[in-house]
């Protein structure tokens, strides 16, 4: 299987900030990656796929970029509703895997 | 508007076995691809495993394999997820996912499975 590993594991930023989560698979897995958020008691929500592709409705703050095996997400501008866990998943290959988690925090 | 929507939830004897539901509204599954994924209280997301409706031959991890089914009924868009010989560290929430292209661009409700004796 292919393990992705996330740093770090939770950060703590203010409003306004600039925020860098990396991921890290252990194979290489092209593009194939996609980035999730998810806030507490709610189910995750689409936020990048295909590396840097932001889905639809996603504000233009949050960006992504990577191929092969190094990946980062990006959040300019930190905004109230972006304090939540942030999740990488490869869908290069099955068993899809996601990373442990990015938790941003005041 | 796509929108699935999952059956309630489960609390469940150690060793018994128990099966969630997933309604997908407008839209077909037939296209897509579903997949269930699971949170333990206070960790990270786990993949479960997935199914191509059209297809019909699901996929696992591993770790599931032998306890886990995940199966699709074309006619009712709804997606089913059996796992038996539940365990105390089976307790998590599980989710079911419709997968466009390659990411999971719709999500569930989520459906809280507890066991415990």
């Amino acid at each position: 299987d292919i393990q992705m590993t996330q740093s770090p594991s939770s950060l703590t930023a203010s409003l306004g900030d600039r925020v860098t989560i990396t991921c890290r698979a252990s194979q290489s897995i092209d593009n194939f990656l996609n980035w999730y958020q998810q806030k507490p008691g709610r189910a995750p929500t689409l936020l990048i796929y295909s590396s840097s592709s932001l889905q639809t409705g996603v504000p233009s703050r949050f960006s992504g970029i990577g191929y092969g095996t190094e990946f980062t997400l990006t959040i300019t501008n930190l905004q109230p509703e972006d304090f939540a866990s942030y999740y990488c998943q490869q869908s290069y290959i099955m068993p899809r895997t996601f990373g442990q988690g990015t938790r941003v925090e005041i | 508007q796509v929108h699935l929507v999952q059956s309630g939830a489960e609390v469940k004897k150690p060793g018994s076995s128990v099966k969630v539901s997933c309604k997908t509204s407008g839209g077909t599954i037939n296209s897509y691809g579903l997949a269930w994924v699971r949170q333990a209280p206070g960790q990270g997301l786990e993949w479960v495993g997935g199914i191509i409706p059209m297809f019909g031959k699901p996929s696992y991890p591993q770790k599931f394999h032998g306890r886990v089914t995940i199966t699709a009924d074309k006619s009712t868009s709804t997606t089913y997820m059996e796992l038996r010989n539940l365990r105390s560290d089976d307790t998590a929430m599980y989710y079911c996912a419709r997968a466009s292209r390659c990411e999971y661009d719709h999500w569930g409700q989520g459906t809280l499975v507890t066991v415990s004796s």
